[in-house]
């Protein structure tokens, strides 16, 4: 079955510059890859996905990158800020209508003031 | 904006006891979904439930476990003896489209069960 790694598992970043979270997943057959941000005690929600159509998408100050060939994908957010602090989970699934979505480990982001 | 809702917020058991987690999905999606999350750890697959019937199963998803559509708007799961690794925080999802067909996975604010 497919196995998400997600990297790093902490990331503190000064307010105002970037932040790159990295996860690859393991099956070939995976084409979809939604990135779940969750605050403490909150449910996940969707901040960006890409489809394995495209390589790159965008979304104001939040990135997306795929690269299927190696299997890794990553999420960039710029200019942070405050509020950006949060849990993120990366997570890959099949294209198929009731397919499961496996998540990574998570990534905590602090943003130092 | 419609939303996924989930009863308990928060239930405590004794071992061994039966809970039934409910959730009332966005009343248009087709695809249901359980995931829990230990604390701390991530989000971990359960079930998915589609045309009345489970699509996927993982692992964790033993015989103590069940779902059910009771009804045209609820989804329930089941834990039939509760364990101490149990405790989780257990949240029900739900897609409108399922995945082929770009259906964005929204999840409720989820159960928190704890097991004593």
């Amino acid at each position: 079955g497919e196995n998400v790694e997600q990297h790093p598992s902490t990331l503190s970043v000064q307010e105002g510059d970037s932040a790159v979270i990295k996860c690859t997943y393991s099956d070939s057959a995976s084409n979809y890859f939604p990135w779940y941000k969750q605050e403490l005690g909150k449910r996940p929600q969707l901040i960006i996905d890409i489809r394995s159509n495209v390589g790159e998408k965008k979304d104001q100050r939040i990135a997306v990158t795929l690269n299927k060939t190696a299997k890794h994908f990553s999420l960039h957010i710029t200019e942070t800020q405050p509020e950006d602090s949060a849990v993120y989970f990366c997570a890959a699934s099949q294209d198929s209508s009731a397919s499961k979505i496996i998540f990574g480990s998570g990534t905590r982001l602090s943003i130092r003031p | 904006e419609p939303e996924v809702t989930q009863t308990p917020s928060h239930q405590v058991t004794q071992m061994g006891q039966e809970v039934i987690l409910r959730c009332v999905p966005i009343s248009n999606h087709l695809y249901f979904y359980w995931y829990r999350q230990i604390l701390g750890q991530k989000v971990e697959f359960l079930v998915s439930f589609y045309n009345n019937e489970i699509s996927e199963k993982s692992e964790i998803f033993d015989d103590q476990f069940s779902v059910e559509r009771p009804d045209g708007s609820n989804f329930t799961l089941k834990i039939r003896s509760t364990k101490l690794e149990d405790s989780a925080m257990y949240f029900c999802a739900s897609s409108e489209l399922g995945l082929a067909g770009a259906g964005e996975l929204f999840f409720g604010e989820g159960s928190r069960l704890t097991v004593l």
